[in-house]
């Protein structure tokens, strides 16, 4: 069984500048999230879909994150324009259905640093 | 509000030795509680989590924790540290069985040397 797939892995770019990560959740998952994880720190919910509905996403940025699933399968999120404290790894993570009984597998990550 | 803290951010043991890493969880309402491995340039991978029921909770590669309702702590411990067991290792608690706002804490580097 594939795993969930995010790209692109690495991204620099300038402060202000818009970037796009996206994520491929594993087949048949109705749940995705996006989480932050700043150095040195643990992940942090960012938003939570299920299907292509928002079940939670009270600790997104919305000022210049934006993040969409449309077809219920892979998601993008966004930032415009970035800041220097938007560099982290931002990590995609997939469960079968919502709740705590239901695994969470989580992608590699995108390492963005905003220069 | 719930939170989490893991003590320790640098754990070093020798190969054999006793692993414990060591996390307290503060909930105003009985807390759902996990274990997660982060190897490098890797995703976190569940080791192990509490849900209800026994408290002593075993996970993959040979990991365990017991649930310590009165001290509020979770530790995690495994009898003999491999190398490979080398990684980060993260605690995170839930309060709603949705699963929603899972709170991490700020994770732990277990170094093992030969």
């Amino acid at each position: 069984e594939a795993g969930v797939a995010q790209s692109p892995r690495y991204k620099i770019i300038e402060k202000r500048q818009s970037v796009a990560f996206w994520c491929n959740p594993i087949s048949g998952h109705a749940t995705l999230y996006w989480y932050q994880q700043i150095l040195g720190q643990g992940p942090k919910l960012l938003i939570q879909f299920q299907n292509n509905g928002v079940v939670d996403d009270s600790q997104l940025p919305k000022d210049r994150f934006s993040a969409e699933r449309l077809k219920g399968v892979d998601s993008t999120l966004k930032i415009q324009p970035a800041k220097l404290e938007d560099s982290a790894v931002y990590l995609c993570a997939s469960s079968l259905r919502q709740g705590i009984y239901n695994e969470q597998f989580f992608g590699p990550g995108t390492r963005l640093t905003v220069l | 509000a719930q939170s989490v803290t893991q003590l320790g951010s640098h754990v070093s043991v020798s190969e054999g030795a006793l692993v414990l890493l060591r996390c307290n969880y503060s909930s105003s309402v009985p807390p759902y509680l996990f274990w997660y491995v982060q190897y490098p340039n890797q995703g976190l991978q569940l080791l192990l989590k509490y849900t209800t029921g026994a408290t002593l909770v075993k996970g993959i590669n040979g990991f365990e924790a017991e649930f310590k309702k009165s001290e509020t702590s979770f530790h995690l411990t495994k009898p003999s540290a491999h190398m490979s067991d080398a990684a980060e290792y993260f605690c995170a608690v839930s309060v709603n069985q949705a699963g929603t706002a899972l709170i991490f804490g700020k994770g732990t580097t277990l170094s093992v040397s030969s």
